[in-house]
């Protein structure tokens, strides 16, 4: 079976400070790979989605960034962190298709999510 | 582009008494939609998912929601409220063509009282 893990699970950092919050996929090979964060009622907002190792995008400009370095590793990291990166962080991965040589995701596809990690930023 | 709104932040019900919260969809495509629960301090665990088919979709946890493109609403129910079930609920749409991006709504926390 599949499993998501998220490290640390609680952090509190000062502004300023540099930051890398570490997502592990188990038992699953090329999945999509997700970051989101949760600020206090403003729901989930998506970060960065991966669709293989190196290939990040980014859905928001933010001091924030991505990578990938192994199929099924996710990082996110902050050179300088602010007040507003403060909040509930959350991996996500979903399943892929190899179709015609290409690996293709499925929008019906459900994504899982990690446990999350709490950043406060003082 | 998709998106969700989901009306009511704050829901309380009675312990035995109906759930409802509300989900409206906006896309230019058939969506595909799903409702996620998020107990506190913990991830989201997917209750229930509509692809096609059967409009009426059931869940983990007795929970059921109705697909009406009429009214682009995937409403989440559950007849009997148990004191387990207070958390947040999120409803989010699909975004076609890519990645399998999710858009979710702001959540609605769902407070059970005796």
């Amino acid at each position: 079976s599949q499993t998501i893990h998220q490290w640390p699970a609680t952090l509190v950092q000062p502004v300023g400070s540099p930051l890398s919050l570490e997502c592990t996929v188990e038992g699953t090979s090329n999945p999509n790979l997700y970051w989101y964060r949760q600020a206090a009622g403003r729901g989930l907002q998506l970060l960065f989605y991966s669709v293989g190792i190196g290939q990040i995008s980014s859905e928001v400009p933010q001091n924030l960034s991505a990578s990938r370095p192994q199929d099924r590793q996710f990082i996110l990291s902050s050179k300088k962190l602010l007040l507003s990166d403060s909040g509930f962080y959350l991996c996500a991965w979903s399943v892929v298709w190899l179709i015609g040589g290409r690996w293709e995701g499925d929008s019906t596809d459900t994504q899982y999510f990690g446990p999350g990690t709490r950043l406060t930023v003082l | 582009a998709q998106s969700v709104t989901q009306l009511g932040s704050h829901v309380s019900v009675s312990e035995g008494a109906l759930v409802l919260l509300r989900c409206n969809y906006s896309s230019s495509v058939p969506p595909y939609l799903f409702w996620y629960v998020q107990y506190p301090n913990q991830g989201l665990q997917l209750l229930l998912k509509y692809t096609t088919g059967a409009t009426l979709v059931k869940g983990i946890n007795g929970f059921e929601a109705e697909f009406k493109k009429s009214e682009t609403s995937f409403h989440l129910t559950k007849p009997s409220a148990h004191m387990s079930d207070a958390a947040e609920y999120f409803c989010a749409v699909s975004v076609t063509g890519g990645g399998n991006k999710l858009t979710f709504g702001t959540g609605t926390q769902l407070k059970v009282e005796l």
